[in-house]
């Protein structure tokens, strides 16, 4: 099976950074996606890596290093509406996706 | 982008009776789509593979015989949940994708209450 693990909970202030990392453990790598996801609503696309490095999109970045099993969600310029759960998923050689059990960030005013 | 379509968004069902769930991609095909289920604050358990003209693949400890899976097209695929019980009750997603290293789409889920 896929062990993937990320923080349950962040709180941050509106206008700030936070990062939410993620450690992944899978039989084969197809990529690893994070996804936003607003109580009782499905999940939606934000960010993909399956090479090595930084990928930037607005003010959310995702960065992604395989050897180490590890990728983290960056959110800048926090807004009230980014409070929701962040999910991390990673798709494996069968070209499945498993989830994390998502953190919930709670942006204050 | 991609949509994928999923329908009913809501259903109470009486407990014993079952209940259908659709699954489709608007805009794409999809040989393979994905069954999702998940509980309150908890995140998305995969159930099943489900794969177009063939049988549906099962994840350890789902019952196929109670989470029947069609896919008899390149565009649908559907969740029949047979004989449901209030344990059922639960948020069933799908996605699919169009493939290749794109990215997977979800269906607005489904929100079943069993009475």
């Amino acid at each position: 099976g896929q062990n993937i693990d990320q923080p349950t909970e962040m709180t941050a202030t509106e206008g700030a950074i936070v990062q939410i990392n993620c450690t992944y453990q899978t039989s084969g790598f197809n990529g690893l996606f994070w996804y936003q996801q607003h109580a009782g609503e499905a999940p939606t696309f934000l960010s993909y890596n399956v090479l090595d490095g930084l990928e930037e999109k607005g003010r959310f970045s995702s960065f992604l290093s395989r050897s180490k099993g590890y990728s983290y969600l960056l959110l800048k310029e926090l807004q009230m509406k980014d409070s929701a759960s962040y999910l991390c998923a990673v798709r494996d050689g069968d070209y499945k996706l498993s989830f994390g059990a998502g953190t919930t960030v709670t942006v204050r005013a | 982008g991609a949509v994928v379509s999923q329908h009913p968004s809501r259903v109470i069902c009486k407990s014993g009776t079952s209940v259908k769930i659709e699954c489709r991609s608007l805009d794409f095909q999809a040989t393979t789509m994905f069954w999702y289920r998940q509980f309150p604050k908890q995140s998305l358990m995969l159930m099943a593979t489900s794969n177009e003209g063939s049988k549906a693949t099962y994840e350890q400890g789902v019952e196929k015989d109670k989470f029947l899976i069609n896919h008899a097209s390149l565009t649908l695929s559907t969740l029949t949940v047979t004989s449901a019980h209030p344990e059922d009750s639960s948020f069933y997603i799908c996605s699919a994708s169009p493939g290749g290293e794109l990215e997977a789409f979800f269906g607005q889920g489904t929100r079943l209450t069993v009475v």
